[in-house]
């Protein structure tokens, strides 16, 4: 079966403080991997989404970088945070063993930025 | 206008009720639709995919209206687990991939 990790569980970091968010999938090959973010009482915003090594699109602009080292592996960083980058960070994964394109979530980086 | 519109909510629902949640979608390309939930401060969970023709399981039940494109969810005898915020979702399948839109999410709260 395939999981998906996220760490850390929850950061806090002062405004300007660079930002590594991490997920790695197991149990498959080849997926299509995604960062959302939450704001507070707001839905989901896909940020960044990779249909492969190295591969990575951005939906919105931002002081945001995804990153795509290996297949299964899919990094958010930030050099400098913003007080708005506050919100609970999302990474979700589809592939051939999803149906329906259906995604599936980590459990989540809970970021405060001070 | 939002792409995926639902009522925030909340529902107040005693135990045992029978709850629906509706949802619009505006791009008529849409090819996959979902019900998400999600609980406080956890991350979504994929709660049932729904096909063209209606589908149900055990208490739940979805349905699709293509031509207003409409989606609701059918929640009977609700438990106080149900209690969530229920996202709808559509996809769009293309070129760069499998791109999910999400609405707002409906907040489920049951009484007992």
């Amino acid at each position: 079966s395939q999981t998906i990790h996220q760490w850390p569980a929850t950061l806090v970091q002062p405004v300007g403080s660079p930002l590594s968010l991490e997920c790695t999938v197991e149990g498959t090959s080849n997926p299509n991997l995604y960062w959302y973010r939450q704001a507070a009482g707001r839905g989901l915003q896909l940020l960044f989404y990779s249909v492969g090594i190295g591969q990575i699109s951005s939906e919105v602009p931002q002081n945001l970088s995804a990153s795509r080292p290996q297949d299964r592996q899919f990094i958010l960083s930030s050099k400098k945070l913003l007080l708005s980058d506050s919100g609970f960070y999302l990474c979700a994964w589809s592939g051939l063993a999803t149906r329906i394109y259906e995604q599936y979530f980590g459990p989540g980086t809970r970021l405060t930025v001070t | 206008r939002k792409e995926v519109e639902q009522d925030p909510g909340p529902f107040n629902v005693p135990e045992g009720a029978t709850v629906a949640f509706n949802c619009t979608y505006s791009n008529s390309a849409s090819q996959s639709f979902f019900w998400y939930r999600q609980d406080c401060r956890k991350e979504p969970k994929l709660l049932m995919s729904v096909y063209s023709s209606g589908n149900e399981d055990g208490r739940f039940t979805a349905q699709l209206n293509r031509a207003s494109q409409y989606i609701s969810l059918l929640i009977r005898d609700s438990k106080l687990s149900d209690s969530a915020t229920y996202l709808c979702v559509v996809n769009e399948f293309n070129n760069a991939g499998n791109m999910l839109t999400f609405g707002g999410g409906t907040r489920l709260m049951v009484k007992p």
